[in-house]
């Protein structure tokens, strides 16, 4: 059974670097073929793709925030990192971390939201 | 980056009616096309894969149909446990894209 969980702050202060932690289960970032992802969705608005991670540590990030976003993985640890630097009130957004199958996300984690505030 | 224009962005059907959800993309895409629905406070969750296959454990009311740049979603019979926001996902190439979502509410 996949799980996967995100962990970090509730919130940040602008201009504050976000580290997120994704812990999984069920799978192993060492299969060739697996990838984790992070997706993001501020309040009532879509989701929007910001990272992936490969089996073979391939990494790959959203055009538009790539400057800002740094992926890394600890296969012993069954962890996924995404840090996000200089972060702004715009980047308020419940982020997810996601299993992926060749591009299909095929098992989410629940979420969390951060709010980024003063 | 490839666009994906969702369709409608809204919509209201009675229980039993047939729903349709179109999504298409602004270059060809192939069958690189998946179906997530998100319930209200929840994560999304994958219904089709490769524009028509579905998911383990989806029931079979959900199908997908479409390649290229144009693309089906259908409930063939909304239940009210569908009240849901479906995303379409291209992943032909990166970045992948989802679309806007469609909301559906019971009429």
């Amino acid at each position: 059974q996949i799980t996967l969980k995100e962990s970090g702050p509730t919130l940040v202060k602008p201009t504050q670097t976000l580290t997120l932690t994704c812990t999984f289960s069920g799978f192993s970032l060492s299969t060739s073929g697996v990838g984790v992802g992070w997706i993001r969705q501020p309040p009532g608005k879509a989701l929007e793709w910001l990272a992936l991670i490969y089996w073979d540590d391939d990494k790959r990030y959203s055009p538009s925030l790539k400057s800002r976003l740094t992926i890394t993985k600890d296969t012993s640890k069954n962890q996924v990192v995404l840090t996000m630097t200089n972060m702004d009130p715009v980047d308020t957004a419940t982020y997810y971390c996601a299993h992926s199958r060749g591009g299909v996300f095929d098992y989410w984690g629940q979420g969390t939201l951060v709010t980024v505030s003063s | 980056d490839i666009q994906m224009t969702q369709s409608p962005s809204s919509l209201s059907a009675s229980v039993g009616d047939r729903v349709t959800i179109t999504c298409q993309a602004s270059q060809d895409i192939s069958n690189y096309l998946n179906w997530y629905q998100q319930k209200p406070g929840k994560a999304p969750k994958l219904l089709i894969y490769d524009a028509s296959n579905l998911e383990t454990g989806v029931p079979s009311r959900f199908s997908g149909s479409g390649s290229g740049t144009d693309f089906t979603f259908t409930i063939s019979s909304l239940q009210p446990e569908d009240i849901a926001t479906y995303y379409c996902q291209q992943y032909d190439n990166l970045p992948p894209i989802f679309g806007g979502g469609t909301k559906v509410e019971i009429k």
